[in-house]
């Protein structure tokens, strides 16, 4: 099972709206809706922001949003703040009790 | 509040074997599935491997598959790791993860880490 594919890194201005994709194949993302997002600021552990595709933990602001088509998931962070500057990791099911992540994104507020 | 401590980390040789531990509490552990992640630093996570509630269902990374061998004590409440045949690229924080929603998918929380190095 390789790693799911996303960008080193995006940028976006305070305000502005960024999107990180996380390719699979069609035996994790495009199989399955155990898609999730996790966010990892420095020097802290990772934090999951959605699971199921597009479902927001209570406490997750609404400008995190997620989305899926065909085995590419996608994370859009609407309204960037400071604050939203971390590591952004996509997270798959694979079958078997397998589980997949991306190799992660660094996220820049400029 | 949920807690998980992991300890059992140390500088091994190429060959050599660790034990991790992870502690959980404030939650109940024996129905909880459970998972190891590890991340070198600077770099990304990668998923190691996965515990069901009662032991009969592990799986692993094919990178440690028959290496590593994942347990736990729902007595004390521990998870564990058995690390043999440690390799250079085995090197990084372990993190003891629990798992929430179907079979335990989605990594809720997470522990600190315990730092394991590999080198001759």
């Amino acid at each position: 099972h390789s790693a799911l594919t996303q960008p080193r890194s995006v940028s976006g201005s305070p305000g502005q709206s960024v999107t990180i994709s996380c390719t699979g194949t069609r035996s994790d993302i495009g199989n399955y809706v155990y898609v999730s997002w996790y966010q990892q600021h420095p020097g802290k552990v990772p934090k999951v922001i959605i699971f199921d595709v597009d479902k927001r933990p209570s406490g997750v602001p609404h400008r995190f949003s997620g989305s899926k088509s065909g085995n590419t998931a996608s994370l859009t962070i609407s309204g960037l703040q400071s604050d939203d500057e971390a590591d952004y990791y996509c997270c798959s099911y694979a079958g078997g009790y397998i589980t997949v992540f991306g190799g992660g994104t660094k996220l820049t507020v400029l | 509040e949920v807690q998980l401590v992991e300890a059992g980390g140390g500088s091994v040789h190429p060959g050599g074997s660790l034990r991790l531990s992870c502690a959980a509490s404030g939650f109940v552990f024996r129905s909880s599935w459970m998972h190891w992640v590890r991340q070198v630093q600077g770099q990304g996570l990668v998923w190691v491997s996965t515990i069901n509630t009662d032991e009969t269902t592990t799986t692993y990374a094919d990178s440690v598959e028959g290496r590593f061998t994942v347990s736990r004590d729902n007595v004390r409440d521990i998870l564990f790791l058995q690390m043999d045949s440690l390799r250079a690229e085995d090197a990084a924080v372990y993190h003891c993860v629990r798992g929430t929603s179907d079979f335990g998918v989605y990594f809720e929380n997470w522990g600190r880490g315990t730092l394991v190095t590999v080198s001759s």
